[in-house]
């Protein structure tokens, strides 16, 4: 399997601009995660999903922020407009459920968000 | 609230000489637990995890855990490190299955010196 996929893997962006970021999940896992690292924050945990359908978008900073999922097989994360405070780095991830046994996310290698 | 405490944001040590990177969980009924870790400018990797069954987890590239319910902690550690564990260690909790929500620490740096 080739993991999970994100991209683009860089991406620089004017402020006011929409911003697609794309995730491509690993086949079979039924979770699908969006994460934001910044320095100052961390790693956030912005929305996530379970078998497509969005469980908990709480993290979400805000409206500005939107997440899909059509399939099994592919997720996106919007910002419009984007702003100089949404540069971070973006990582998604995916999952099977931990009462599997099998447990624990596998990451993309991130996309890196620069809005200037 | 739940939450996870890494009790060390940067860790200095010399080479071959042994680490432990602290984590404390909330306490909770019941917890998986995992460690991650990132290399500069990649994504994170997972280390280890405990989800049941022997306290003490063995992971990759050395780095072994255990998984302390007395204590809510879960301390990673490496008898010998390499310059080349140089990144950043984070420690992440699952505080219900049903929702498979990972909650992760603040990061411990672990810096390896020649």
């Amino acid at each position: 399997d080739a993991g999970v996929i994100q991209s683009p893997r860089h991406e620089v962006t004017e402020m006011g601009q929409e911003v697609t970021l794309r995730c491509k999940p690993i086949s079979g896992h039924d979770y699908l995660f969006w994460y934001r690292q910044t320095m100052m924050r961390g790693l956030e945990l912005l929305i996530y999903f379970n078998n497509n359908v969005p469980i908990d978008d709480s993290g979400m900073p805000e409206d500005r922020f939107s997440a899909k999922m059509p399939n099994a097989s592919f997720s996106t994360l919007k910002i419009q407009p984007s702003e100089p405070r949404d540069s971070a780095v973006y990582f998604c991830a995916s999952s099977l459920r931990v009462a599997t046994g099998v447990g624990g996310y596998t990451f993309g290698s991130g996309t890196r968000l620069t809005v200037v | 609230a739940q939450s996870v405490t890494q009790l060390d944001s940067q860790v200095p040590v010399f080479e071959e000489a042994p680490v432990e990177l602290r984590c404390n969980y909330s306490s909770s009924v019941s917890v998986y637990l995992f460690w991650y870790v990132q290399y500069p400018n990649q994504g994170l990797q997972l280390l280890l995890k405990y989800l049941s069954g022997s306290t003490l987890v063995k992971g990759i590239n050395g780095f072994e855990a255990e998984f302390n319910k007395s204590q809510t902690s879960f301390h990673l550690r490496k008898p010998s490190v390499h310059i080349s564990d140089t990144a950043e260690y984070f420690c992440a909790v699952i505080y219900s299955s049903n929702t498979g929500k990972l909650i992760f620490g603040q990061g411990t740096t672990l810096q390896v010196k020649p």
